[in-house]
Protein backbone atom coordinates (compact mmCIF):
# COMPACT_ATOMS: atom_id res chain seq x y z
CA UNK A 1 0.00 0.00 0.00
CA UNK A 2 1.10 3.34 -0.61
CA UNK A 3 2.30 5.73 1.97
CA UNK A 4 3.63 9.36 2.99
CA UNK A 5 6.04 10.33 5.34
CA UNK A 6 6.53 14.06 6.29
CA UNK A 7 8.97 13.66 8.58
CA UNK A 8 8.79 17.64 10.46
CA UNK A 9 5.86 18.49 12.49
CA UNK A 10 6.65 21.92 13.12
CA UNK A 11 9.00 23.99 10.84
CA UNK A 12 10.05 27.96 11.82
CA UNK A 13 11.68 29.61 8.95
CA UNK A 14 12.76 33.82 9.19
CA UNK A 15 10.77 35.87 6.89
CA UNK A 16 12.70 36.44 3.33
CA UNK A 17 14.53 32.79 4.57
CA UNK A 18 14.66 29.89 2.25
CA UNK A 19 12.22 26.95 2.86
CA UNK A 20 11.91 23.02 2.48
CA UNK A 21 9.67 21.01 3.52
CA UNK A 22 10.36 17.34 3.37
CA UNK A 23 8.54 14.18 2.23
CA UNK A 24 9.07 10.74 1.09
CA UNK A 25 6.86 8.56 -0.41
CA UNK A 26 6.71 4.69 -0.76
CA UNK A 27 4.83 2.81 -3.67
CA UNK A 28 5.49 0.36 -5.85
CA UNK A 29 5.81 2.03 -9.33
CA UNK A 30 6.30 5.49 -10.18
CA UNK A 31 3.44 8.08 -8.16
CA UNK A 32 1.47 10.96 -8.76
CA UNK A 33 2.04 13.51 -6.46
CA UNK A 34 0.79 16.29 -4.82
CA UNK A 35 1.37 19.05 -2.44
CA UNK A 36 -1.52 20.95 -0.95
CA UNK A 37 -1.52 24.06 1.54
CA UNK A 38 -4.14 24.72 4.41
CA UNK A 39 -5.02 27.98 5.77
CA UNK A 40 -6.28 28.41 8.96
CA UNK A 41 -9.80 27.53 9.12
CA UNK A 42 -9.99 26.43 5.15
CA UNK A 43 -9.85 23.65 3.03
CA UNK A 44 -6.84 22.35 1.25
CA UNK A 45 -5.30 24.21 -1.84
CA UNK A 46 -3.31 22.60 -4.67
CA UNK A 47 -0.10 24.04 -5.01
CA UNK A 48 1.36 21.53 -7.28
CA UNK A 49 1.75 18.21 -8.86
CA UNK A 50 4.09 15.79 -10.71
CA UNK A 51 3.04 12.44 -12.67
CA UNK A 52 5.47 12.25 -14.77
CA UNK A 53 8.23 14.20 -17.54
CA UNK A 54 10.46 17.06 -15.86
CA UNK A 55 11.55 16.41 -12.22
CA UNK A 56 10.95 20.01 -11.32
CA UNK A 57 8.11 20.89 -11.18
CA UNK A 58 6.68 24.87 -10.58
CA UNK A 59 3.51 25.60 -8.30
CA UNK A 60 1.46 28.57 -7.36
CA UNK A 61 2.62 31.08 -5.07
CA UNK A 62 6.37 30.57 -6.25
CA UNK A 63 6.63 27.21 -4.97
CA UNK A 64 8.67 24.38 -6.57
CA UNK A 65 9.07 20.54 -5.95
CA UNK A 66 11.44 18.34 -6.99
CA UNK A 67 11.14 14.48 -7.71
CA UNK A 68 13.87 12.47 -6.65
CA UNK A 69 13.10 8.45 -7.49
CA UNK A 70 16.45 7.05 -6.11
CA UNK A 71 15.50 9.25 -2.48
CA UNK A 72 11.61 8.40 -2.92
CA UNK A 73 10.94 11.91 -2.45
CA UNK A 74 9.27 14.81 -3.30
CA UNK A 75 10.29 17.77 -1.51
CA UNK A 76 9.09 21.28 -1.46
CA UNK A 77 10.43 24.20 -1.91
CA UNK A 78 10.54 28.09 -1.85
CA UNK A 79 13.46 30.52 -1.97
CA UNK A 80 12.07 33.25 -0.15
CA UNK A 81 8.95 33.11 2.36
CA UNK A 82 6.54 35.65 3.22
CA UNK A 83 4.65 35.91 6.54
CA UNK A 84 1.57 34.90 4.26
CA UNK A 85 3.15 31.27 3.51
CA UNK A 86 2.41 30.60 7.47
CA UNK A 87 0.03 27.18 6.86
CA UNK A 88 0.00 23.80 6.77
CA UNK A 89 1.19 22.13 4.39
CA UNK A 90 0.13 18.15 2.82
CA UNK A 91 2.45 15.93 0.90
CA UNK A 92 -0.03 13.58 -0.48
CA UNK A 93 0.61 10.13 -3.49
CA UNK A 94 -1.86 8.93 -6.13
CA UNK A 95 -2.83 5.81 -7.10
CA UNK A 96 -1.75 5.40 -11.19
CA UNK A 97 -4.81 5.18 -13.28
CA UNK A 98 -7.58 2.86 -12.31
CA UNK A 99 -8.15 4.96 -9.34
CA UNK A 100 -8.51 8.73 -7.97
CA UNK A 101 -7.62 8.34 -4.41
CA UNK A 102 -5.22 10.17 -2.69
CA UNK A 103 -3.01 9.22 0.59
CA UNK A 104 -2.24 12.63 2.79
CA UNK A 105 0.64 12.68 4.85
CA UNK A 106 0.41 13.90 8.47
CA UNK A 107 1.30 17.77 7.64
CA UNK A 108 3.70 20.20 8.22
CA UNK A 109 3.14 23.17 9.98
CA UNK A 110 5.34 26.23 8.80
CA UNK A 111 5.56 29.13 11.33
CA UNK A 112 7.13 32.36 10.08
CA UNK A 113 8.92 34.73 12.37
CA UNK A 114 9.16 38.06 11.39
CA UNK B 1 -18.74 30.24 -10.49
CA UNK B 2 -18.49 26.52 -9.39
CA UNK B 3 -17.37 25.82 -5.76
CA UNK B 4 -18.33 22.95 -3.78
CA UNK B 5 -19.69 23.36 -0.48
CA UNK B 6 -20.33 21.85 2.85
CA UNK B 7 -23.10 22.42 5.00
CA UNK B 8 -23.39 22.49 8.71
CA UNK B 9 -19.79 24.25 9.05
CA UNK B 10 -19.76 23.32 12.63
CA UNK B 11 -22.04 20.69 14.15
CA UNK B 12 -22.39 19.82 18.25
CA UNK B 13 -24.62 16.44 18.56
CA UNK B 14 -24.67 13.74 21.66
CA UNK B 15 -23.44 10.13 21.40
CA UNK B 16 -25.67 7.77 19.16
CA UNK B 17 -27.27 10.23 17.32
CA UNK B 18 -27.71 10.01 13.15
CA UNK B 19 -25.62 12.98 11.58
CA UNK B 20 -25.58 13.72 7.91
CA UNK B 21 -23.15 16.35 6.41
CA UNK B 22 -23.70 17.53 3.26
CA UNK B 23 -21.33 18.37 0.34
CA UNK B 24 -22.33 20.01 -2.74
CA UNK B 25 -20.16 20.52 -6.00
CA UNK B 26 -21.41 22.36 -8.94
CA UNK B 27 -18.24 21.74 -10.74
CA UNK B 28 -19.99 18.52 -12.26
CA UNK B 29 -17.14 16.49 -11.24
CA UNK B 30 -17.64 12.63 -11.52
CA UNK B 31 -15.62 12.39 -8.30
CA UNK B 32 -16.46 12.57 -5.06
CA UNK B 33 -14.22 12.12 -1.87
CA UNK B 34 -15.13 12.39 2.21
CA UNK B 35 -12.22 13.23 4.20
CA UNK B 36 -11.58 13.51 7.84
CA UNK B 37 -8.99 15.31 9.31
CA UNK B 38 -7.55 14.94 12.83
CA UNK B 39 -4.66 16.22 14.54
CA UNK B 40 -1.43 13.87 14.06
CA UNK B 41 -3.23 11.57 11.52
CA UNK B 42 -3.22 14.36 8.88
CA UNK B 43 -6.28 13.31 6.17
CA UNK B 44 -7.82 10.12 6.38
CA UNK B 45 -9.98 8.69 3.47
CA UNK B 46 -13.64 7.81 4.63
CA UNK B 47 -15.63 6.88 1.15
CA UNK B 48 -15.61 7.65 -2.29
CA UNK B 49 -17.50 7.81 -5.51
CA UNK B 50 -16.68 7.70 -8.82
CA UNK B 51 -20.08 8.53 -10.00
CA UNK B 52 -24.00 8.41 -9.67
CA UNK B 53 -24.85 5.05 -7.60
CA UNK B 54 -21.70 4.74 -6.72
CA UNK B 55 -19.64 4.44 -3.67
CA UNK B 56 -16.68 2.61 -2.29
CA UNK B 57 -15.57 2.62 1.27
CA UNK B 58 -12.07 4.32 2.12
CA UNK B 59 -9.67 3.66 5.02
CA UNK B 60 -11.17 4.73 7.82
CA UNK B 61 -14.94 3.85 6.87
CA UNK B 62 -16.37 1.83 10.07
CA UNK B 63 -19.24 4.07 11.35
CA UNK B 64 -19.91 6.10 7.94
CA UNK B 65 -22.38 6.08 4.86
CA UNK B 66 -22.69 8.01 1.94
CA UNK B 67 -25.11 7.85 -1.00
CA UNK B 68 -24.37 9.14 -4.81
CA UNK B 69 -28.13 9.97 -6.19
CA UNK B 70 -26.86 12.64 -8.30
CA UNK B 71 -23.59 14.62 -9.51
CA UNK B 72 -23.87 17.11 -7.32
CA UNK B 73 -24.32 15.62 -3.65
CA UNK B 74 -22.55 13.34 -1.37
CA UNK B 75 -24.09 13.51 1.54
CA UNK B 76 -21.91 11.39 4.88
CA UNK B 77 -24.01 9.90 7.49
CA UNK B 78 -22.73 8.86 10.89
CA UNK B 79 -25.28 6.29 11.94
CA UNK B 80 -24.89 6.71 15.40
CA UNK B 81 -22.09 9.31 16.41
CA UNK B 82 -19.75 8.05 18.46
CA UNK B 83 -17.14 10.64 20.22
CA UNK B 84 -14.13 8.84 18.44
CA UNK B 85 -15.92 10.33 15.44
CA UNK B 86 -15.24 14.07 16.48
CA UNK B 87 -13.11 15.93 13.77
CA UNK B 88 -12.70 18.07 10.88
CA UNK B 89 -14.53 16.52 8.21
CA UNK B 90 -14.10 17.87 3.96
CA UNK B 91 -15.56 16.86 0.80
CA UNK B 92 -13.48 17.10 -2.41
CA UNK B 93 -14.69 16.40 -5.60
CA UNK B 94 -12.23 15.86 -9.08
CA UNK B 95 -13.07 15.30 -12.83
CA UNK B 96 -12.46 12.29 -14.25
CA UNK B 97 -14.02 9.46 -16.07
CA UNK B 98 -11.26 7.09 -15.74
CA UNK B 99 -10.56 7.24 -12.32
CA UNK B 100 -7.13 8.61 -13.06
CA UNK B 101 -5.13 10.22 -9.69
CA UNK B 102 -3.97 12.75 -12.44
CA UNK B 103 -6.88 14.49 -11.93
CA UNK B 104 -6.85 17.86 -9.05
CA UNK B 105 -8.92 17.46 -6.04
CA UNK B 106 -11.06 20.42 -4.97
CA UNK B 107 -11.84 20.66 -1.12
CA UNK B 108 -14.52 21.99 0.70
CA UNK B 109 -14.32 24.44 3.46
CA UNK B 110 -14.94 21.62 5.85
CA UNK B 111 -17.08 20.86 8.33
CA UNK B 112 -16.36 20.78 11.92
CA UNK B 113 -18.32 18.07 14.39
CA UNK B 114 -18.44 17.72 17.62
CA UNK B 115 -19.96 14.30 19.52
CA UNK B 116 -20.91 14.98 23.28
Amino acid sequence: AQSVTQPDIHITVSEGASLELRCNYSYGATPYLFWYVQSPGQGLQLLLKYFSGDTLVQGIKGFEAEFKRSQSSFNLRKPSVHWSDAAEYFCAVGAVVGYSTLTFGKGTMLLVSP
Amino acid sequence: DAEITQSPRHKITETGRQVTLACHQTWNHNNMFWYRQDLGHGLRLIHYSYGVQDTNKGEVSDGYSVSRSNTEDLPLTLESAASSQTSVYFCASSESISGSSTDTQYFGPGTRLTVL
